[in-house]
């Protein structure tokens, strides 16, 4: 089934430690995206990608980083994993930069 | 960068009334206008969505309404049930512009009480 895969769906991670959150889409689309949702701040841009090789940062990229080494994958890595790195993140992909996304089930975090 | 406002924040309605959400944005050059709902737990899903060159789009008992000049949207549920309980979300992007990202609005939550 055609569709946007995030892993895990959840975790409870320890302060200082690295976490990498996965990513995978088999629709093909060239830009995806990774969101961070806290409630009464909406969904929040952390990185984006237009297209494989290429990404940008968005609106809270401060403590992730992201990679796009083909068109499915994009994975968002937490380098030292902080309290304030509790969200939900979603994952999201769409044709092309700025059209219909599509999200993945989320990723709840809780760093303790 | 685009700045999307959304209001109200929380909706409380009966079932069969109508409710309106309303959105602004502040990038002039934005030509794409999505809505989505989150259902309790889910993941945000699209359920309708308006390009500038649109000043109005309807999916049976939703619609969308657009209007450049003031640099507002809005979104309409006439006849609302109960299932209709949900967070919704507007965005705003230059859609298909080779380097636009969808910036969204804190969401409205709507209650529909039987």
């Amino acid at each position: 089934i055609a569709g946007i895969t995030q892993a895990p769906t959840s975790q409870i991670l320890a302060a200082g430690r690295r976490m990498t959150l996965r990513c995978t889409q088999d629709m093909r689309h060239n830009a995806m995206y990774w969101y961070r949702q806290d409630l009464g701040l909406g969904l929040r841009l952390i990185h984006y990608s237009n297209t494989a090789g290429t990404t940008g940062k968005g609106e809270v990229p401060d403590g992730y980083s992201v990679s796009r080494a083909n068109t499915d994958d994009f994975p968002l890595t937490l380098a030292s994993a902080v309290p304030s790195q509790t969200s939900v993140y979603f994952c999201a992909s769409s044709p092309q930069p700025g059209t219909e996304a599509f999200f993945g089930q989320g990723t709840r975090l809780t760093v303790v | 960068g685009e700045n999307v406002e959304q209001h109200p924040s929380t909706l409380s309605v009966q079932e069969g009334d109508s409710a309106v959400i309303k959105c602004t944005y502040s990038d002039s050059a934005s030509n794409y206008f999505p809505w989505y709902k989150q259902e309790l737990g889910k993941r945000p899903q699209l359920i309708i969505d308006i390009r500038s060159n649109v000043g109005e789009k309807k999916d049976q008992r939703i619609a969308v309404t657009l209007n450049k000049t003031a640099k507002h949207f809005s979104l309409h549920i006439t006849e609302t049930q109960p299932e209709d309980s949900a967070v919704y979300f507007c965005a705003a992007s230059m859609g298909n512009s080779g380097y636009s990202t969808l910036t969204f609005g804190k969401g409205t939550m709507l209650l529909v009480s039987p």
